[in-house]
């Protein structure tokens, strides 16, 4: 199955900081989502942007996609150490039903 | 939100045995459950997508016969790892979605097979 390729794959930052994740991806999408995964836990779903939108805001979170590079990226912005996390896109190529296909992640260390 | 709930969150089985891991959509009903494994820092792979009442459908390289997925209501679904060895230690993380609306992910379970 294909898998979303996800740089960086580790990322370090201060606090304050904005930190950018980018996703690429290689077939055609319902939508494309992001997840946070704490280490050993389950996931948290933080936002979905379909495929006929550009740009997504929720809070400190801004998530673009671009279709024609098929790729997306997530941008936290005032980085802040409980934002250290493992970070996941996931594209749902099913026709919304949901079937998720994982990047490979990116691990987020927010430095205080 | 929604809340998918799963049991156990860890689990240590000797080999051989067989373990079963519960899915529950608490607060909805699940028309589709997905079951997805997790090596340590690697990514999610999906192991099977499960409708309510009907057989479970598998993804290439998952063994059907050693992960036995039963989806017999509209709140659970359950996954058994049989005759578990070493090497199916890993996390295993469900979702569940009703029809029109996202899915909804549980805390996982960690699988250790000693």
């Amino acid at each position: 199955s294909q898998q979303g390729e996800e740089d960086p794959q580790a990322l370090s930052i201060q606090e304050g900081e904005n930190a950018t994740m980018n996703c690429s991806y290689k077939t055609s999408i319902n939508n494309l989502q992001w997840y946070r995964q704490n280490s050993g836990r389950g996931l948290v779903h933080l936002i979905l942007i379909r495929s006929n939108e550009r740009e997504k805001h929720s809070g400190r979170l801004r998530v673009t996609l671009d279709t024609s590079k098929k790729s997306s990226s997530l941008l936290i912005t005032a980085s802040r150490a409980a934002d250290t996390a493992s970070y996941f896109c996931a594209t749902d190529a099913s026709q919304g039903a949901q079937k998720l296909v994982f990047g490979q992640g990116t691990r987020l260390t927010i430095n205080p | 939100g929604a809340v998918v709930s799963q049991h156990p969150s860890r689990v240590i089985c000797k080999s051989g045995t067989s373990v079963k891991i519960e899915c529950r959509s608490l607060d909805f009903q699940a028309t589709t459950m997905f079951w997805y494994r997790q090596f340590p820092k690697q990514s999610l792979m999906l192991m099977a997508t499960s409708n309510e009442g009907s057989k479970a459908t598998y993804e290439q390289g998952v063994e059907k016969d050693k992960f036995l997925i039963n989806h017999a209501s509209l709140t659970l679904s359950t996954l058994t790892v049989t005759s578990a060895h070493p090497e199916d230690s890993s996390f295993y993380i469900c979702s569940a979605r009703a029809t029109g609306l996202s899915a909804f992910f549980g805390q996982g379970t960690r699988l250790t097979v000693v």
